[in-house]
């Protein structure tokens, strides 16, 4: 098993331009979880998806979108980039279905920059 | 709403000496709490975790933590910590109903020969 897989792993973008991070998960996880990791603040979740065909807005949404593509893909876009978004983006996946409390496996991480 | 917060942000430490990183929660339920390692350059990794039941938990590389309710802490401790244990660590606590993760802000931890 791969586990939690993510492209690509380093992004330089301008100001304005858009992108998509990937994400898959190969262990038949039900929720799936997008954060951003900026330092001295830990990981603030952006969006997540409970299960297949549902999305729900964390902490920190605000200039992405986000598309559970089936159960085992779920992608996090960026449409207009701005500086601000420079961050390490990480996905994770859990077992459990919206309500549980299980273990989250993160992926390694896509390192964005932005002009 | 649930809050966690990591007392400190940096804590070098000599090999072979004990540690204890702090972790401190806020929830006006009944929460579980993670510890979660992130080495250089990779994503994060369960440490271990508290759910129910005994509130000592312990990981296989040594580390323990205690859920203490009525100080609302649940601090990382290792008796005798090695090189290989440079990493950043992560408190986070999770609620029923809150449905997701909230992670402290991370306590860098480098040990030093």
């Amino acid at each position: 098993n791969a586990g939690v897989t993510q492209t690509p792993k380093f992004q330089v973008l301008k100001t304005g331009q858009s992108m998509t991070l990937q994400c898959a998960q190969d262990m038949n996880h039900n929720s799936m979880y997008w954060y951003r990791q900026d330092p001295g603040m830990g990981l603030r979740l952006i969006y997540y998806s409970a299960s297949e065909g549902t999305t729900d807005k964390g902490e920190v949404p605000n200039g992405y979108n986000v598309s559970r593509l089936n159960k085992r893909e779920f992608s996090l876009r960026l449409e207009s980039a701005a500086p601000s978004q420079t961050s390490v983006y990480f996905c994770a996946s859990s077992e459990l279905a919206s309500g549980g409390t299980d273990t989250q496996y993160f992926g390694p991480g896509t390192r964005l920059t932005v002009l | 709403a649930q809050s966690v917060t990591q007392l400190d942000s940096q804590v070098p430490v000599f090999e072979e000496a004990p540690v204890e990183l702090r972790c401190n929660y806020s929830s006006s339920v009944s929460v579980y709490l993670f510890w979660y390692v992130q080495y250089p350059n990779q994503g994060l990794q369960l440490l271990l975790k508290y759910l129910s039941g005994s509130t000592l938990v312990k990981s296989i590389n040594g580390f323990e933590a205690e859920f203490n309710k009525s100080q609302t802490s649940f601090h990382l401790r290792k008796p005798s910590v090695h090189i290989s244990d440079t990493a950043e660590y992560f408190c986070a606590c999770h609620s029923g109903s809150a449905r997701q993760l909230t992670f402290g802000s991370g306590t860098q931890l480098t040990v030093l020969p």
